[in-house]
């Protein structure tokens, strides 16, 4: 089925350890963001890319990069991760029509 | 501040009955208003999208209504079903920018 995939969907860390959250969508668009959704705040730009070869800040960008590998593909890389970004993240892509987001990435950070 | 309010909270209702959520923005200008449907443990899924001169878009059982003038948008939601517990975003798009302002939710509980 089309969409956007992300993986992994469920992870824990410990501070101070590194991981990438992946994502790709199969629609061809050009658009693609990160957010996070923490309880009680609508979700929040980490970083989005609005053409392959482009990324840009979003809200909350720190302590978070990113790499758009391509077309189809855009990561987000935790260097150092510390407890407050404990939070489901979601990948979208975006046609113009409608933004298509992933199921989610929970994470823990303890 | 661009901001997005949703109200209320949290809701309860019974199957088959219906029920309006609310949102008010204070983005301005914006380019469209949109609603979405966030099951638990899920990502958020397209209902409506509105651009700031349409008063009214349906999709199903659910219609959003739009007034740019109060800056307030509602969410109807008609015969409700248990399939319709969710959480409801109302997200709002500034103009010029691409990017989205998010309100915090409702969260809709229906009891058979």
């Amino acid at each position: 089925n089309a969409g956007v995939t992300q993986t992994p969907k469920f992870q824990v860390l410990k501070t101070g350890q590194s991981m990438t959250l992946q994502c790709a969508q199969d629609m061809n668009h050009n658009s693609m963001y990160w957010y996070r959704q923490d309880p009680g705040m609508g979700l929040r730009l980490i970083y989005y890319s609005a053409s392959e070869g482009t990324t840009d800040k979003g809200e909350v960008p720190n302590g978070y990069n990113v790499s758009r590998l391509n077309k189809r593909e855009f990561s987000l890389r935790l260097e150092s991760a510390a407890p407050s970004q404990t939070s489901v993240y979601f990948c979208a892509s975006d046609s113009n029509y409608g933004y298509t987001f992933g199921s989610g990435t929970r994470l823990t950070v303890v | 501040k661009n901001q997005v309010e949703q109200s209320p909270q949290s809701l309860i209702i019974l199957e088959g009955k219906n029920c309006t959520l609310q949102c008010n923005y204070t983005v301005s200008p914006f380019s469209n208003l949109r609603w979405y449907k966030q099951d638990t443990g899920r990502g958020p899924v397209s209902l409506t999208i509105m651009t700031f001169s349409e008063n009214t878009k349906s999709n199903g059982r659910y219609t959003a209504t739009l007034d740019a003038d109060t800056k307030q948008s509602s969410l109807h939601i008609t015969a409700s079903q248990l399939s319709d517990s969710a959480s409801y975003i109302c997200v709002v798009s500034p103009s010029g920018t691409g990017k989205l302002i998010f309100g915090q939710g409702t969260t809709l509980q229906v009891k058979p």
